[in-house]
């Protein structure tokens, strides 16, 4: 069965600093893989995604994810974070149908000054 | 392009009152879908609308119910509001259900049962 894990609950870090979230997935075929990101009491953003091709993906405000098939995750990158980037960053794994799309617990992070 | 937009920002009912809550596709896109997405529990899959029909929902009571209109805009209906459905309620669009096909969510719209 599909599923999403995103094992950091929470994650804190320091602005200008370096940021990675993991994601790992199960799923038996390729699976196509979506980061979003949802401020307090928004909708979710589109961060990026991925199909197929290069395994790196570059997204907006910065963020880029690495499709690692051997380990099954899609771990998200940012090398420098900013305050504005304090959010919830959730992970998504769909294949046939938008509506089977699975979404990781997410992880919220907290950036501090 | 205008993206997917959802009314109202915020509704406060009480218990036993009915809530309809409103959701506009992105143009073009055929598919809605509703999320319920209550404190600390992540967003939990109501409903899915496409091409008028409704096609899959998730594990919610059957008072929890919408419908697609032929403009491919939606509405989920919520009845006998208990509770616990005080959350955010989100409404995320697509271009059909073809393989991969990426959601695009609303602002969504906060019901709060008192």
């Amino acid at each position: 069965a599909q599923s999403v894990t995103q094992p950091d609950i929470h994650i804190t870090v320091s602005e200008g600093a370096s940021l990675e979230l993991r994601c790992n997935y199960s799923y038996g075929a390729t699976p196509y893989l979506f980061w979003y990101v949802q401020s307090p009491g928004q909708g979710l953003q589109l961060l990026l995604k991925y199909f197929s091709g290069d395994t790196l993906v570059q997204g907006i405000k910065g963020f880029e994810a690495e499709f690692k098939r051997s380990q099954s995750s899609f771990n998200l990158r940012k090398p420098s974070v900013h305050w504005s980037d304090a959010a919830e960053y959730f992970c998504a794994v769909g294949n046939t149908g938008g509506f089977k799309t699975i979404f990781g617990a997410g992880t919220r992070l907290f950036v501090k000054a | 392009e205008a993206g997917v937009t959802q009314s109202p920002t915020h509704l406060i009912k009480t218990r036993g009152q009915q809530a309809t809550l409103r959701c506009s596709p992105i143009s073009g896109h055929t598919s809605v879908y509703w999320y319920q997405q209550a404190l600390g529990l992540g967003l939990q899959f109501l409903l899915w609308y496409d091409e008028g029909e409704e096609r899959n929902r998730g594990n919610f009571p059957p008072r929890f119910s919408g419908r697609q209109f032929p403009n491919y805009s939606s509405e989920l209906n919520v009845n006998a509001l208990e509770l616990e459905d005080s959350a955010l309620y989100l409404c995320a669009s697509s271009f059909g259900d073809r393989e991969g096909a990426t959601q695009y969510f609303g602002p969504g719209t906060r019901l709060t049962v008192l």
